[in-house]
């Protein structure tokens, strides 16, 4: 149980252009989403903490304007990365929690490269 | 502000060495703390954790005590396998406040086991 889903898993993408990723809670229904980024060999950041139904709270120094989360229903949110450029290539995890926020579920990655 | 120190890696062992990868933490209020392990390709995972001051996890051989005098978490395991080889992240969350169900991460140590 417990399983958290990620797509795609890899993406490539044009410099300018925008890309969406999905987070599914496959079999709890998600309180809290979490959004994470991951440098090579680095550890990860917090971007945005979702809620379901109400709006993403971002970290300090986060583009609330540039990653667009949207938590719609229970077992899905998205974050959208509007018009990439290089800098935003990263390794992109989410995690989900049901009511105890002490328990995390991550999911497997996206890894996003932009051209 | 909450922070996570680990030792930095990469560790490299021999199959059966024992194993210590340190942690230590800052935390404005009462943290849980946690040890994630992230497998080649795979998302992290929850290895252990430990809600409260000389609380021991425990999992897969692997252990880890939370020590308030020295806000520590240290992780240990007797004998390695080389399915161990891994990235290791200590954690904590922060049990209330604005940080409430975030969790912080040290920067990860990377485990290789050699036969």
């Amino acid at each position: 149980g417990a399983v958290v889903s990620q797509h795609p898993s890899w993406v490539i993408c044009k410099s300018g252009t925008s890309v969406k990723i999905e987070c599914r809670s496959l079999d709890f229904q998600a309180t809290t989403m979490f959004w994470y980024r991951q440098f090579p060999k680095q550890s990860l950041m917090l971007m945005a903490t979702s809620n379901e139904g109400s709006k993403a709270t971002y970290e300090q120094g986060v583009e609330k304007d540039k990653f667009l989360i949207n938590h719609a229903s229970l077992t899905l949110s998205t974050l959208t990365v509007t018009s990439a450029h290089p800098e935003d290539s990263s390794f992109y995890i989410c995690s989900a929690s049901p009511a105890a926020p002490d328990t995390q579920y991550f999911g497997p990655g996206t890894r996003l490269t932009v051209l | 502000g909450n922070s996570v120190t680990q030792m930095e890696g990469p560790v490299t062992l021999s199959e059966e060495a024992f194993l210590t990868i340190n942690c230590t933490y800052t935390a404005t209020g009462y943290p849980s703390l946690f040890w994630y392990v992230q497998y080649p390709g795979e998302g992290l995972q929850l290895l252990l954790k430990a809600t409260k001051a000389d609380d021991k996890g425990s999992n897969k051989g692997f252990e880890a005590t939370y020590r308030k005098e020295t806000t520590s978490f240290h992780l240990e395991k007797g004998s390695v396998q080389v399915s161990d080889s891994a990235v290791y992240f200590c954690a904590l969350t922060d049990a209330g406040g604005t940080s409430y169900g975030k969790l912080t991460f040290g920067q990860g140590t990377i485990l290789t086991v050699h036969p």
